[in-house]
């Protein structure tokens, strides 16, 4: 079982829709989590960390973490064009100092 | 604003070569990581150090070896470098239980 997975996509949604992206993690210790966003050619930019159960926001963007079902998801309301990209979820795991990435899902926002 | 610098943007070396890649973060973060990415691979951790001196091997260290003499530098060698190990190389840094922060990354064509 690998240690954080994401669908791979492409999901598609039209512009103004919610897009929602999803990741399960394996290890029940885990306590760090953290969303990036990634455009094609360049790196990885944080968009949410998340550390306790329950819904963070900020702006357009809302992370939910579930321990119970160890899954996170990441909610982005008015999806814009601007939005298209790959979204990488990542947990710290172990307990440590391991931060691993799940593979990322393409999202496409279609005017 | 955190600043990870990768040495490099673009590199070609020859098989057997061997290769050194820099990164260097101007935050004091304790963690460093080398990731390398592949298309429909995501990032895949190669190794990464939690304080000087100190390094764990990551899901894929084979072929490679890391060094971390100063906190602020952590260095990827490619002992001798084979084809399949081109790709694009991703370093990041972080506080602990934060999120990391990425370099610009370096791609890396062995031929």
């Amino acid at each position: 079982q690998k240690e954080v997975e994401q669908n791979s996509g492409p999901l598609s949604v039209p512009e103004g829709a919610i897009a929602s992206l999803n990741c399960t993690y394996s290890d029940r210790g885990s306590q760090s989590f953290f969303w990036y966003r990634q455009y094609s050619g360049k790196s990885p930019e944080l968009i949410m960390s998340i550390y306790s159960n329950g819904d963070k926001e900020d702006g357009r963007f809302t992370a939910q973490l579930n321990k119970a079902s160890q899954y996170v998801s990441l909610l982005i309301r008015d999806s814009q064009p601007s939005d298209s990209a790959t979204y990488l979820c990542a947990v710290i795991v172990g307990g440590g100092n391991k931060l691993t990435f799940g593979t990322g899902t393409q999202l496409k926002v279609e005017l | 604003d955190v600043k990870v610098t990768q040495s490099s943007r673009y590199l070609v070396k020859r098989t057997g070569e061997k290769v050194f890649l820099e990164c260097v973060q101007d935050m004091d973060h304790e963690n460093m990581f080398w990731y390398r990415q592949d298309p429909g691979l995501g990032l895949r951790l190669i190794y990464f150090s939690y304080d000087v001196k100190m390094k764990e091997k990551g899901d894929i260290p084979e072929g490679y070896s890391v060094s971390r003499e100063k906190k602020e530098r952590f260095s990827l060698i490619l002992e001798s470098a084979s084809t399949n190990q081109t790709s694009m190389y991703l370093c990041a840094s972080r506080l602990l239980d934060r999120a990391a922060f990425f370099g610009q990354g370096t791609r890396l064509t062995v031929v």
